[in-house]
């Protein structure tokens, strides 16, 4: 079964835009991930946010994590044409070691130039 | 460095039939993942390898899937017989802790493996 659920499926904004998703999740966490997937190509980690941190950045990145909601939000700021794909959260609940991660069913994000 | 490579990138065979995949991971990595992506989902893990040993494989259909990583490098996935459902992105991934043990991996993860079952 799937952890995580996003928030939007799907988006679709202008050029240099703000895009936010959002992430649900329903047990205890280690950490949550942010994955990108281009069409027809494997997926490329974004960031990593630990479950006693509350905000990271990482250039036009922005993780938020809410660990009381149980909720992240992933915020692309001055949006381009090529963050056009779909974005995974996903959450290590797994015990110590074990490192493995469920993921959501995505939000596709379409960038329009 | 080189990332995770994955053969074939597409396969179309029909039911009943029989298909493989490869994966040879990051030099160095010592953790290999197998996960399945169907159309419109997420990727789900089939199973899990420490080095050549299985760490989870709960949710591998036993019945008609195998993995092995034999020397704890490359990786192969077999499907025997395959049904319509095995239609899917198979995507291998690869991780080793930072730091050691206790400490947080990333995954990084090959282009995949589009299989049509026809």
């Amino acid at each position: 079964s799937q952890q995580g659920e996003e928030d939007p499926q799907a988006l679709s904004i202008q050029e240099g835009e703000n895009a936010t998703m959002n992430c649900s999740y329903k047990t205890s966490i280690n950490n949550l991930q942010w994955y990108r997937q281009n069409s027809g190509r494997g997926l490329v980690h974004l960031i990593l946010i630990r479950s006693n941190e509350r905000e990271k950045h990482s250039g036009r990145l922005r993780v938020t994590l809410d660990t009381s909601k149980k909720s992240s939000s992933l915020l692309i700021t001055a949006s381009r044409a090529a963050d056009t794909a779909s974005y995974f959260c996903a959450t290590d609940d797994s015990g110590a070691g074990s490192y493995q991660l469920t993921f959501g069913k995505g939000t596709k994000l379409s960038v329009i130039p | 460095e080189a990332g995770v490579a994955q053969s074939p990138r597409y396969k179309i065979i029909e039911k009943r039939q029989s298909v493989a995949f490869w994966c040879n991971p990051i030099s160095g990595h010592a953790t290999l993942y197998w996960y399945q992506q169907i159309l419109g989902q997420g990727p789900k893990l089939l199973i899990q390898f420490q080095n050549n040993g299985v760490v989870d494989d709960s949710q591998l259909p036993k019945d008609r899937f195998s993995a092995e990583r034999l020397k704890g490098v490359d990786s192969t996935l077999k499907i025997q017989p395959a049904k319509l459902e095995d239609s899917a992105v198979y995507l291998c991934a690869s991780s080793s802790p930072v730091g050691g043990a206790g400490t947080i991996d990333t995954q990084y993860f090959g282009p995949g493996t589009r299989l049509t079952v026809l």
